[in-house]
């Protein structure tokens, strides 16, 4: 079954707004993961937040993670056309090797 | 590097057709898996592999084989097609000590 689930299932902005896409999931993690999907294409990893770890940045990107609401969110700042496409959370469950994916959030950044 | 190679790009089967879906990495990474995509979903894990000669049952098992007898490739057989079979399969890659995943470009299958 699917563990984690993004919130909205699509969100459309204007370039140059910031874009923050949620994730929950169920059971206690060893790491959390963003992965973006751009349309017809492979998934391409962007942050991994390990359980022990509440904030992470990669360049405009900034993941933060509360075990305790067993929740994340991924803020994209000063979005651009090309960050449109798919973006998934994925999950490593404790104990366990691979990785469950949720349904993804739809980004559309309109110039 | 090429990274990880899938083929073929887009395939058509009639239902009880078989065949084998490629998938070769040249990253030299033990872990290696196989998820389908179907629209509005996430990815759902079929098989994986954390060495040669080692595969293990993903969420989505059943209508597929695998086998891993090298660390390059790691191929996934659909032994009889059955339309609830149409979708798009990935094959990821990493190594045993990282979790962060390497995607090919995608297989689409249609099932008819």
């Amino acid at each position: 079954s699917q563990q984690g689930e993004e919130d909205p299932q699509a969100l459309s902005i204007q370039e140059g707004e910031n874009a923050t896409m949620n994730c929950s999931y169920k059971t206690s993690i060893n790491n959390l993961q963003w992965y973006r999907q751009n349309s017809g294409r492979g998934l391409v990893h962007l942050i991994l937040i390990r359980s022990n770890e509440r904030e992470k940045h990669s360049g405009r990107l900034r993941v933060t993670l509360d075990t305790s609401k067993k929740s994340s969110s991924l803020l994209i700042t000063a979005s651009r056309a090309a960050d449109t496409a798919s973006y998934f959370c994925a999950t490593v469950p404790s104990g366990y090797s691979t990785l469950t994916f949720g349904k993804g959030t739809m980004l559309l950044v309109s110039p | 590097n090429a990274g990880v190679t899938q083929t073929p790009k887009f395939q058509v089967l009639k239902t009880g057709q078989s065949m084998t879906l490629q998938c070769a990495q040249d990253m030299n990474h033990e872990y290696m898996s196989w998820y389908r995509q179907d629209p509005g979903m996430g990815l759902r894990l079929i098989h994986y592999s954390v060495g040669a000669g080692i595969t293990d049952q993903g969420e989505v098992p059943n209508g597929y084989n695998v086998s891993r007898s090298t660390t390059e490739d790691f191929p996934l057989r659909l032994l009889s097609a059955a339309p609830s079979q149409t979708s798009v399969y990935f094959c990821a890659s990493r190594p045993l000590k990282s979790h962060e995943q390497y995607f090919g470009p995608g297989t689409r299958l249609t099932v008819t």
